[in-house]
């Protein structure tokens, strides 16, 4: 059976922090993985990697992709107060349209 | 501006009495999903359509039906809705590339 793990469900950190969100796969026929970020309201898409290793970047945010480890991690540096979200990555099955997600994780950051 | 509407945004409703959803993308994108929200489970995928006419279950389709006539349109139905489709839907539209997925705002259903 497919599954997509995130760790930790719940982090609460102070602004200005580093952060590490992690995700790991088990999906067979994978073709990528992807992360959003969700507010009060509908996933906004963040990043796409693939097994190639290419790291992600966008402003603070980064992801890389770890097709060993079957994992990926989120990291986001200097964090703000209007980074708290819930933070949900999905694996992609080839060839089709299919995601499996994780349960999410819900950061917090205190100002 | 592009985007992926759903309608209605709440919906109180009893079981048994059929509804629909509707979604619907300005996007001309080819691919098109829907997913329920329950906490503790995130996000599970109940149908998806590679195309016009070309759909496919989910992990969760049970209870669903959907259509693909057009490319813009794809209604999620509940024939006979039962209180553990109480949800919070997503309609979801992808690019050609397969890179970015637009989610609709989601709807709120509960059936009693």
């Amino acid at each position: 059976e497919d599954k997509v793990v995130q760790s930790p469900l719940s982090l609460v950190v102070h602004e200005g922090d580093t952060v590490t969100l992690n995700c790991s796969y088990e999906v067979t026929n994978f073709r990528s993985l992807l992360w959003y970020k969700q507010e009060k309201k509908a996933p906004t898409f963040l990043f796409m990697l693939t097994s190639s290793g290419i790291e992600k970047k966008s402003g603070r945010l980064s992801s890389i992709l770890d097709k060993k480890e079957l994992s990926s991690i989120l990291n986001i540096t200097a964090t703000q107060t209007g980074d708290s979200a819930i933070y949900l990555c999905a694996g992609r099955i080839q060839g089709a349209q299919k995601l499996v997600f994780g349960q999410g994780t819900r950061l917090t950051i205190n100002p | 501006e592009a985007q992926v509407t759903q309608n209605p945004r709440y919906l109180i409703t009893v079981t048994g009495k059929k509804l629909t959803v509707t979604c619907s993308q300005n996007m001309n994108h080819e691919y098109m999903s829907w997913y329920r929200q329950d906490p503790g489970l995130g996000l599970r995928q109940i149908y998806y359509s590679m195309n016009v006419e070309v759909t496919d279950k989910g992990d969760v389709p049970e209870g669903y039906k959907v259509s693909r006539k057009e490319k813009r349109n794809f209604p999620l139905i509940l024939e006979s809705p039962s209180p553990n489709q109480t949800s919070l839907y997503f309609c979801a539209s992808t690019d050609g590339n397969q890179e970015t997925q637009y989610f609709g705002p989601g709807t709120r259903l509960l059936v009693l």
